[in-house]
């Protein structure tokens, strides 16, 4: 039982590459999210999926693109990227248990835009 | 909009002494989580709180929550410099299962 897993764990891009993060958990988790995390910030939710086949935008989109067409998978995608993104991205995924939604995360990719 | 707020945003503290961190919300929720992050890894889970008065205890930490004052705290005891870390208060977001992270509490316990 791995839990959720990212790939890549590192990754350097120049302004203006694509890029696909991927995320995969074990869990038959409903819920999965990507969160972007910056120096002494906390998170901030980019897109989010309720279940297999839907996704949503959530605090912070602009320049990203999420699809979910397996349950078990979540994937990041930037088109062209910019300075600005760069980051370090977490995954997560949750399901309804106890009343409450507690978020289980992956272990971040550290990407840098030069 | 849902606001959390923690405070200190940096403590620094000797072992064996007892402090709290605040965590405020500007919005009606009755979920409230607490996550631990050491430096370069990811958040681990460390309690839920489902309801008003809930209290939560693991070892050297006690997590409450006031869902009236919109208030939890997160309690050390008897602080060791293992408990160093960067502690997050998560929020439900109008109750459903999308949550509202606070800035961060770092915490160095200090011998």
């Amino acid at each position: 039982n791995a839990g959720v897993t990212q790939t890549p764990k590192f990754r350097v891009l120049k302004t203006g590459q694509s890029m696909t993060l991927l995320c995969a958990q074990d869990m038959n988790h409903e819920y999965m999210y990507w969160y972007r995390q910056d120096p002494g910030m906390g998170l901030r939710l980019i897109h989010y999926s309720v279940g297999e086949g839907t996704t949503a935008k959530g605090e912070v989109p602009d320049g990203y693109n999420v699809s979910r067409l397996k349950k078990q998978n979540f994937l990041l995608g930037l088109e062209s990227a910019a300075p600005s993104q760069t980051s370090v991205y977490f995954c997560a995924s949750s399901r309804l248990a106890g009343g409450g939604y507690e978020q289980y995360f992956g272990p971040g990719t550290r990407l840098t835009v030069t | 909009e849902l606001k959390v707020e923690q405070n200190p945003l940096f403590l620094s503290m000797q072992e064996g002494k007892n402090y709290t961190i605040y965590c405020n919300y500007s919005t009606t929720s009755d979920r409230l989580y607490w996550y631990r992050q050491d430096p370069g890894k990811s958040l681990e889970s460390l309690f839920v709180l489902l309801s008003n008065g809930a209290v939560k205890q693991e070892g050297r930490l006690m997590a409450s929550l006031d869902t009236k004052a919109r208030l939890s705290t997160l309690h050390i005891t008897a602080a060791v410099h293992d408990l160093s870390a960067t502690y997050f208060c998560a929020v439900d977001m109008d109750s459903s299962y999308k949550l509202i992270f606070g800035s961060g509490t770092r915490l160095l316990v200090r011998p």
